[in-house]
């Protein structure tokens, strides 16, 4: 069965420094996400991405992150100056087509700031 | 506003015991609802979902009813078993977005 698939599992790195997690969707999916968790609290709408633009992006998502998808196949979130407060657990999901449809989740990426 | 409320776990169940989990919604209109499950080390999987107003969403056992009424969705299951210890997140759509509750821990014992 198709799945997401996200790498790194685990990331960490120094406050300041720039990180990139990637993401590989259900390849005939069109309709992209990124979500975090951080430790104790709520999943939490980042960003949405469809036909290489960002669709919609929440007040988290300030000018320290971008998403690509720089090919076919991945897609990509970067943080560019990471802060303490960035260490979470990041989720990438993505859809096929129709508003309301399915998303399906990656296994998430745990990014610790030190 | 759109959010989700569930209620606070953790829950701790013997195998075979009766699981309710409840969750409470507040969303403008009526957007679809969703059960997703995270098991130990892994991402988050649909569960079941349902679409509409007395809409029953089913999988492995586990069942929600989509209660316009009482804003509700609240999941349960028969007999659970020690394979469903993981955490469970109940969600609705708005504007393309998922919007979750804080999650609640299920622990089954032997």
């Amino acid at each position: 069965e198709p799945e997401v698939t996200q790498t790194p599992s685990h990331q960490v790195t120094q406050m300041g420094q720039e990180v990139i997690l990637r993401c590989v969707p259900i390849s005939n999916h069109l309709y992209f996400y990124w979500y975090r968790q951080i430790l104790g609290q709520k999943v939490e709408f980042l960003v949405s991405f469809y036909n290489n633009e960002i669709s919609e992006k929440s007040e988290i998502f300030d000018d320290q992150f971008s998403v690509e998808r720089p090919d076919g196949s991945n897609f990509t979130l970067k943080i560019r100056s990471t802060k303490l407060e960035d260490s979470a657990m990041y989720f990438c999901a993505s859809r096929q087509g129709a508003p309301g449809e399915t998303q399906y989740f990656g296994p998430g990426t745990r990014l610790l700031v030190l | 506003g759109n959010s989700v409320t569930q209620m606070e776990g953790p829950v701790t169940l013997s195998e075979e015991a009766f699981l309710t989990i409840n969750c409470t919604y507040t969303a403008t209109g009526y957007p679809s609802l969703f059960w997703y499950v995270q098991y130990p080390g892994e991402g988050l999987q649909l569960l079941l979902k349902a679409t509409k107003a007395d809409d029953k969403g089913s999988n492995k056992g586990f069942e929600a009813t989509y209660r316009k009424e009482t804003t509700s969705f609240h999941l349960e299951k028969g007999s659970v078993q020690v394979s469903d210890s993981a955490v469970y997140f109940c969600a609705l759509i708005h504007t393309d977005k998922l919007i979750f509750g804080t999650g609640t821990r299920l622990q089954v014992f032997p």
